[in-house]
């Protein structure tokens, strides 16, 4: 089945915990991306990857990292949480340009 | 550059009422299309897509046409059910860079 998978679905950390948000597709698909949700706000781009090894910011990079090493995954990196990177995250992968994106469950983190 | 603004809800209505969600969006070049949407506890999901002018998208009783001269692609149903409560986002795909998504619109449908 043709999925992308995010793990965990639900975290609670504290302050400055580094963490990681894992996100594998099984669709050989190109384009990878990491979006945020918030309320009244809708989704916001944190960063995207166009292949292996290229990653480029989107529009609310600041706080993350993120890496393509494989093709298949894309990690979400938060060296030092703070509260204000409580939301909820997605990621997103594409196969080509003009198509549609297909995304994981999505990952509710809470940073106290 | 490319953006997409989508009517802001919350949109209550009775079941078996006709839908609208309006979506504009501005884009250089032709971009594709899309709605998605998101039920309770879940991910985004497909809806409908379009990828050229004048196509119209269809799916589960939903319809929108990609009209390049208003630069819109309305959402609509003729008859809401209960199960179509959900957050539905209009969005926007153009080059090499990810999809460009409005802020949705909640819809509440009352039996």
């Amino acid at each position: 089945e043709a999925q992308v998978t995010q793990n965990p679905r639900y975290l609670i950390t504290v302050t400055g915990k580094k963490l990681t948000v894992t996100c594998s597709q099984n669709m050989n698909h190109e384009y990878m991306s990491w979006y945020r949700q918030d309320p009244g706000l809708g989704l916001r781009q944190i960063y995207y990857s166009m292949n292996v090894e290229v990653t480029d910011k989107g529009d609310v990079p600041e706080g993350y990292k993120v890496s393509r090493k494989e093709k298949r995954n894309f990690p979400l990196i938060l060296e030092s949480p703070s509260p204000n990177q409580t939301s909820l995250y997605f990621c997103a992968s594409r196969g080509q340009v003009r198509t549609e994106a297909f995304f994981g469950q999505g990952t509710r983190l809470t940073v106290v | 550059g490319n953006s997409v603004t989508q009517m802001e809800g919350p949109v209550t209505l009775s079941e078996e009422a006709f839908l609208t969600i309006n979506c504009t969006y501005t884009a250089t070049g032709y971009p594709s299309l899309f709605w998605y949407v998101q039920y309770p506890g879940e991910g985004l999901q497909l809806l409908l897509k379009a990828t050229k002018a004048d196509d119209k998208g269809s799916n589960k009783g939903f319809e929108a046409t990609y009209r390049k001269e208003t630069t819109s692609f309305h959402l609509e149903k003729g008859s809401v059910q209960v199960s179509d409560s959900a957050v539905y986002f209009c969005a926007l795909g153009s080059g090499n860079t990810p999809l460009v998504f409005g802020k949705g619109t909640r819809l509440s449908v009352i039996a």
